[in-house]
This record gives C-alpha cells, structure tokens and sequence, in this order.
C-alpha cells in the first residue's frame, strides 16, 4: 500500500548548522508530496509542496525535491534558527482521492 | 479570517464513555477530514465530508467512530464506548475544494483513563 516513511527524532541542532530530514514513499503511480510543520501549541501548516517529478518546493528556507528515482523528498534548510523547532510532517496524497497519508513525524530542536 | 476551530480542545473521559468532539471549518469551505495523531501511529486518515456527497469513511478504525456534517458546516465526531486506545489528538480539516489546500485546527487532545 501507499505510505510514508521518515526519519525518526528528535533531531536536536545548533543555530545556523544545516538540516536535513529524510522521507522516503511508497506509492503507485504519481502523488503530489507535501511537508507539513507543526509548531508548539498550534495546528498542522502546510510547509511546501511538489506535484510532480523534479519539482522543488521551497518555503521559509526550506526545499525539497521530488525525486521519483529514489522515490525520496528530503527536507532540507541551509541554515536553521530556533524558531523553526517544531514536528515536521512529510506527506503524501493523490490528486484523485481526498486523503493525506502521512509519516510518523520528526521533531525538530534548535538549540540556541 | 477565521480559522479551523476545535472544541474542546482537552477531554479527559472514562473508558465506556461516549464522547462527542466538534469542529468549525473555515467559512465557506466545502471540503472537511477527520484525523488522529496518536503516538506511535502518527497521522491517520478518518473521515471526508465533500459538499452533499456520501462521506469516505474509509479511516474509521471502528464501528463505534461515526461523524456527521450538518448543513454542509460544523461536524462532530462520536466515539462510543471509549477505550484507552482512542487516546489521541483528534485533528479536524477542511479546504475550498476537495483536492485544494487542507487548512488544519488546533486539535482536540482526548484522554481515556
């Protein structure tokens, strides 16, 4: 079946130190992949977003790329700030059914 | 504008008991999903409310989870004879157009004891 796997946490990094969140999928045919951020105390953000193959999605500094030859979408962020801990969800979702199929969620800690 | 509203947004209850939890979508939209996040299990699919249509309840992890959607707006999703395994955050969302952006509420965090 279709699901998502990403990496486990908590992840605990230094202000400005580069960041990388794997995500891997399993799925047939051509999902639209998402990541979504969940701050303390606040609800589910959509983060970004590609559709398709080779797409980059990038928001707030983050980026990631669909890649459909590892079936990955790696979060990425050059240089990370306390602000951006939080849960970060990776995701996925056909454009002809209605439901998000998520990861398990990796928490995210920058320590000053 | 307004956002996804939740009530309430803690429910401490006993196992046996039934619970009701609310969700306000955002003014207009159409389109509405039931979640849970629960640890170790992480986000999972419930519920869809799409305008008029038959809901998918696809996600429905029982047969004592049932939700409604009256006139097209709020919904509430019942959970009958709770047990500690309902344990959870119950997360509602709803978007324009089924396909469209999903714009998340705070959750409502249900313990069972």
């Amino acid at each position: 079946g279709n699901s998502v796997t990403q990496m486990e946490g908590p992840v605990t990094l230094s202000e400005e130190a580069f960041l990388t969140i794997n995500c891997t999928y399993t799925a047939t045919g051509y999902p639209s992949l998402f990541w979504y951020v969940q701050y303390p105390g606040e609800g589910l953000q959509l983060l970004l977003k590609a559709t398709k193959a080779d797409d980059k999605g990038s928001n707030k500094g983050f980026e990631a790329t669909y890649r459909k030859e590892t079936t990955s979408f790696h979060l990425e962020k050059g240089s990370v700030q306390v602000s951006d801990s939080a849960v970060y969800f990776c995701a996925l979702r056909y454009s002809s059914a209605s439901k998000i199929i998520f990861g398990s969620g990796t928490r995210l800690s920058i320590r000053p | 504008g307004a956002g996804v509203s939740q009530s309430p947004s803690n429910k401490v209850t006993e196992k046996g008991k039934d619970v009701e939890l609310r969700c306000d979508p955002i003014s207009g939209h159409t389109a509405l999903y039931w979640y849970r996040q629960s640890l170790g299990q992480g986000l999972e699919f419930l519920i869809y409310f799409q305008g008029n249509s038959a809901p998918d309840k696809s996600g429905l992890p029982s047969d004592r989870f049932s939700a409604e959607r009256t006139g097209g707006s709020v919904s509430t999703l019942t959970i009958q004879r709770t047990q500690q395994e309902d344990s959870a955050v119950y997360l509602c969302a709803s978007s324009l157009l089924d396909n469209y952006e999903q714009y998340f509420g705070p959750g409502t965090r249900l313990t069972v004891t």
